[in-house]
């Protein structure tokens, strides 16, 4: 079965440093690329950008460029999303999704999802 | 940055036909995607490359797409399609994604 399974729940202070994790199984992890997204409490989805995990390019939204840091270990099929400073908005659930392949090129959009973590900043 | 407005709201009764619609300017050349959320669930894609309907989703779940608009349509929408859903797609750069506004569907 193929799954993104990621890491849990945290809690952390303003100006802390953080990074969660999104686990591949099932699935050839270095052919498909993973995108993160945000959705704060109660508010819609937002795309923040993806890697290819075969050679770690990334692609970011320019709402997230700089803010945070995408990465993947393909030793061990594991992306991550980090901060080095968190901020009390950076509060709200982070999605990891698989783009799929579809007539042998990466996919625009994203078919597997993993369950979420969810981040929560306060002093 | 790039935009996809959608209503914030629509609502039908059971059997009826919901329609949600999704604006961008990049639509006539990029490809429009559609999810469901339903209250504390990960994202479900139920339309992918305007029209087409990935395995398990019932055929109720329709989508199209004209110009700068793009348009889920749920034929004889039934109680368990209550969810929010989110257009989805690419500036015209195909670089950035971007999901929509969101719409909540009730059917009531």
């Amino acid at each position: 079965e193929v799954q993104l399974v990621q890491s849990g729940a945290e809690v952390k202070k303003p100006g802390e440093s953080l990074r969660i994790s999104c686990k591949g199984s099932g699935y050839s992890f270095t052919s498909y690329w993973i995108s993160w997204v945000r959705q704060m409490p109660g508010k819609g989805l937002e795309w923040m950008g993806r890697i290819d995990p075969s050679d770690s390019y990334t692609n970011y939204s320019p709402s997230f460029q700089g803010h945070v840091t995408i990465s993947a270990d393909k030793s061990i099929s594991t992306a991550y999303l980090q901060w080095s400073s968190l901020k009390a908005s950076d509060t709200a659930m982070y999605y990891c999704a698989r783009h799929p392949s579809r007539d042998g090129a990466v996919a625009v959009d994203m078919d597997v999802w993993g369950k979420g973590t969810t981040v929560t900043v306060s002093s | 940055s790039y935009e996809l407005t959608q209503p914030p709201s629509v609502s039908v009764s059971p059997g009826q036909t919901a329609r949600i619609t999704c604006s961008g300017d990049a639509l006539p050349k990029k490809y429009a995607y559609w999810y469901q959320q339903k209250s504390g669930q990960a994202p479900v894609l139920v339309i992918y490359e305007d029209s087409k309907r990935p395995s398990g989703i019932p055929e109720r779940f329709s989508g199209s797409s004209s110009g700068t608009m793009a348009t889920l349509t749920i034929s004889g929408a039934q109680v368990e399609d209550e969810a929010d859903y989110y257009c989805y797609s690419t500036d015209s750069s195909g670089n950035h994604s971007v999901f929509g506004t969101g719409t909540k569907v009730t059917v009531l």
